[in-house]
């Protein structure tokens, strides 16, 4: 089935450790986003990818890095953890024209403990 | 700051009944107006959505009613199924898409 595939689906990091999410479309959409998802707070965006080559910060980019490997692919770096980072992390992509819906991922948990 | 707000925070509503969710904003310059749906352990998934230049769209048993005025536009499940028990979001839209907080349905047998 097309759509979004995001890798590791759970992670339990300690403080101060690093590791990296990774996400990848089929869609062949341009635009990719990581969220994040906190109870009560709905999705904050932390990092976009309008294509290729470009990333540029959302709303919460503190503590995180991104990379836009190539079309597919777009990853998220810890590079020290924090309690605060507790949370589940979203990838998403979005059709370039028609409309703007997203197709999310099915989410990665991270517990920073 | 924009602000995307959505009553009721949860909804217990009876197999067969009618479940009705709001989403308010405050931004004039969105101009796609979704509703995503979300199952424990999944991620949300697009719903049904409408554009501001109609006043109400309908998928099956889920319909979006919109007012522009008001700056508000609403998700009403009919029929409702416990199969429909999920968090609902509001994701008004132009550019940028700023989420609602969420909406948790029951729906009870």
């Amino acid at each position: 089935n097309a759509g979004v595939t995001q890798t590791p689906k759970f992670q339990v990091l300690k403080t101060g450790q690093s590791m990296t999410l990774q996400c990848a479309q089929d869609m062949n959409h341009n635009s990719m986003y990581w969220y994040r998802q906190d109870p009560g707070m709905g999705l904050r965006l932390i990092y976009y990818s309008a294509s290729e080559g470009t990333t540029d910060k959302g709303e919460v980019p503190n503590g995180y890095n991104v990379s836009r490997l190539n079309k597919r692919e777009f990853s998220l770096r810890l590079e020290s953890a924090a309690p605060s980072q507790t949370s589940v992390y979203f990838c998403a992509t979005k059709p370039d024209r028609g409309g703007y819906g997203y197709t999310f991922g099915s989410g990665t948990r991270l517990t920073v403990v | 700051q924009q602000q995307v707000k959505q009553s009721p925070q949860s909804l217990i509503v009876q197999k067969g009944g009618i479940s009705i969710i709001n989403c308010a904003y405050e931004n004039t310059a969105f101009d796609y107006f979704p509703w995503y749906q979300q199952f424990p352990g999944k991620g949300p998934a697009l719903l049904i959505a409408i554009r501001p230049d109609v006043s109400e769209k309908k998928e099956g048993r889920f319909t979006i009613s919109f007012n522009k005025s008001a700056k508000q536009f609403s998700l009403h499940i009919m029929d409702s199924q416990p199969g429909d028990s999920a968090t609902y979001f509001c994701a008004p839209s132009y550019d940028k898409v700023i989420f609602g907080p969420g909406t948790s349905l029951s729906v009870i047998p």
